[in-house]
This record gives C-alpha cells, structure tokens and sequence, in this order.
C-alpha cells in the first residue's frame, strides 16, 4: 500500500527552467493538496483539489500551477523557476476537504534552483 | 500567514522523560490535529481533536485543546529515541470556508 507518492525526490533547475512535479495517491481519495516547506516557515498550502476536476489557489500560488488529472493524480508545474521556488514540495491526499479530516503526506520533492 | 505556533521551537529530553510540546493559534476552530514529521519524510497524522473536546488520547500520546486560551498540548509519555521528529499543530478554522494551516513545529530530540 503506496499511499502518496511524489516523483522525483530530488531535483535541480536552472533559473528560467520548466518543470512538473507529480503526486498520486492510490488511496481512493477525493481532496489532494500541495504544499511547500521551508525553514522556519511551516507548510505553505500552494493549491489544493477538493475533488476530480476542481482545483484552487492556497496561500501562495504565484509561479505554480495545477493539474488535477484524474482522482488519483495531481501535478504542480513550475513554468519558470526563480531560486525563490527552492523548496521541499509535499503533496498529500485527503478523503475529503479539510474539516475533520487527517491529511495523508507523500516523502516530498526536494527542489534546488541555481 | 500561521496559525498555529508551537512552543517551544526545540526541546532535548532524555529516554522514558514526558516531552510537552504547546500549540496557541489566533481564531476560532473547528478542530486542531497534530502531526509528526521525521527527518527526511512527510508529515504522518498523530491525533485529531474537535472544538468541543478537552482531551484526548491515543497510545502515549495525550493532547489537551483550551478553546477558551485558544491553545493545545501533545504530551509524549515514556519518550522513546525513535520519538525523535518535529511536531506540528494544524488549526482547521471554523466557519465558512474551511482549510487547514500548519505552524511551524517543534523539534524533539530524544537521547537514548
């Protein structure tokens, strides 16, 4: 039983470079998130599905978008990458939205921009 | 913005010790649920604690919610090396439109 899982773990990128970071879940969850983590910061929510063909912006969405692909995958693509972006990147899944409901984590994606 | 802060930011204790670690946040919530995180890895949820309750526990594992102080507590009871992570609250807030804010944690080390 897989859970969350995030493709690649570890990944550098040149400044201006294009890159997608892949999630799945293999949970039948409807409601997946991606989240960014940085020292001192906590976990930063960049944007969430609620369902299969939904998604929005979280907390700091500029430079990312979403692609919430089917229930199972949800990507998040850096169109150009600015050594701001240098980050680790979570993905987690839920059964559904918030409330009262436990997210579940992938391992993360550690992202590196030069 | 954070939510939740917890306290303290690190805390070094030794085997078989209790470790408390303290969450306080801003607004009025709908739960708070705490999590753990080891070095490396994603987060994994610990316990989850609605407004209206006081306590609750799982294992050895003890959290206290005072909605009144707008605070929580994760007590770790007989701490064990492999306790060893750092601990995050996160506040669901109540209301309208619901979502979920992480704090920035607190970084256990248990000595053997």
């Amino acid at each position: 039983n897989a859970g969350v899982t995030q493709t690649p773990k570890f990944q550098v990128l040149k400044t201006g470079q294009s890159m997608t970071l892949q999630c799945a879940q293999d949970m039948n969850h409807n409601s997946m998130y991606w989240y960014r983590q940085d020292p001192g910061m906590g976990l930063r929510l960049i944007y969430y599905s609620a369902s299969e063909g939904t998604t929005d912006k979280g907390e700091v969405p500029n430079g990312y978008n979403v692609s919430r692909l089917n229930k199972r995958e949800f990507s998040l693509r850096l169109e150009s990458a600015a050594p701001s972006q240098t980050s680790v990147y979570f993905c987690a899944s839920s059964v559904q939205g918030y409330s009262n409901q436990p997210q579940h984590f992938g391992d993360g994606t550690r992202l590196s921009i030069l | 913005s954070q939510q939740g802060e917890e306290d303290p930011q690190a805390l070094s204790i030794q085997e078989g010790e209790n470790a408390t670690m303290n969450c306080s946040y801003k607004t009025s919530i709908n739960n708070l649920q705490w999590y753990r995180q080891n070095s490396g890895r994603g987060l994994v949820h610990l316990i989850l604690i609605r407004s209206n309750e006081r306590e609750k526990h799982s294992g050895r594992l003890r959290v206290t919610l005072d909605t009144s102080k707008k605070s929580s507590s994760l007590l770790i009871t007989a701490s064990r090396a492999a306790d060893t992570a750092s601990y995050f609250c996160a506040t669901v807030n109540s209301g309208g439109y619901q979502k979920v804010t992480f704090g920035t944690g607190t970084k256990l080390q248990v000595i053997p």
